[in-house]
């Protein structure tokens, strides 16, 4: 079956440094992705990793782990305008489409 | 344009009317999905055209639900004698040749069925 797993909310100050993570069961697995939503808009992408270990963009960073089913995304020197809702997808078993967890709404305070 | 465009933004409509929801990728984009969103979820699957073609509609809940790409260019999601339970915000995005490109998302269609 597929499974995205990720904590629902997250609260940070700025200036902070958040990790989301997320946990994943895919059948079949052409990479994981990060997107970004704000309130009422279109996902962004953040993210794209298909291989092990680290992949680093200016202030966010993302991080796959295959064997564990797992990654995370790393947010540093928060901003007031990095509140939204971060989802993780997988690709399905087809390969044909994104399998998109319930997201993860971060809350940055001053 | 530079992205990916939906008409129209808001439709409202009364249960057991039919609706049409267009969607106009990035130009030269040959993958175009069609997605939809409920409050506090994420994005849902519902269908996948490789040019002109459907390569998976398995996420289509019923048969009251059909999408179309005739030029392999705009979509259109049209959905018969709708319900309630298909208030949502339909999303479109689009990837330039394959289902391991990048998606881009357009900025949705929220749908309320009375």
């Amino acid at each position: 079956g597929q499974n995205i797993d990720q904590p629902t909310e997250m609260t940070a100050t700025e200036g902070a440094i958040v990790q989301i993570n997320c946990t994943y069961q895919t059948s079949g697995f052409n990479g994981l992705f990060w997107y970004q939503q704000h309130a009422g808009e279109a996902p962004t992408f953040l993210s794209y990793n298909v291989l092990d270990g680290l992949e680093e963009k200016g202030r966010f960073s993302s991080f796959l782990s295959r064997s564990k089913g797992y990654s995370y995304l790393l947010l540093k020197e928060l901003q007031m305008k990095d509140s939204a809702s971060y989802l993780c997808a997988a690709t399905n078993q087809a390969g044909t489409a994104l399998i998109f967890g319930k997201g993860t709404t971060l809350s940055v305070s001053s | 344009g530079a992205g990916v465009s939906q008409t129209p933004s808001n439709k409202v409509t009364e249960k057991g009317k039919y609706v049409e929801l267009r969607c106009d990728p990035i130009s030269g984009h040959t993958a175009l999905y069609w997605y939809r969103q409920s409050l506090g979820q994420g994005p849902e699957f519902l269908i996948y055209f490789q040019g002109t073609g459907a390569a998976d509609d398995s996420g289509l809940p019923n048969d009251r639900f059909f999408a179309v790409r005739p030029e392999g260019s705009v979509s259109t999601l049209k959905i018969q004698r709708t319900e309630r339970g298909d208030s949502a915000v339909y999303l479109c995005a689009s990837s330039p040749h394959s289902n391991t490109d990048t998606q881009y998302f357009g900025p949705g269609t929220r749908l309320t069925v009375l």
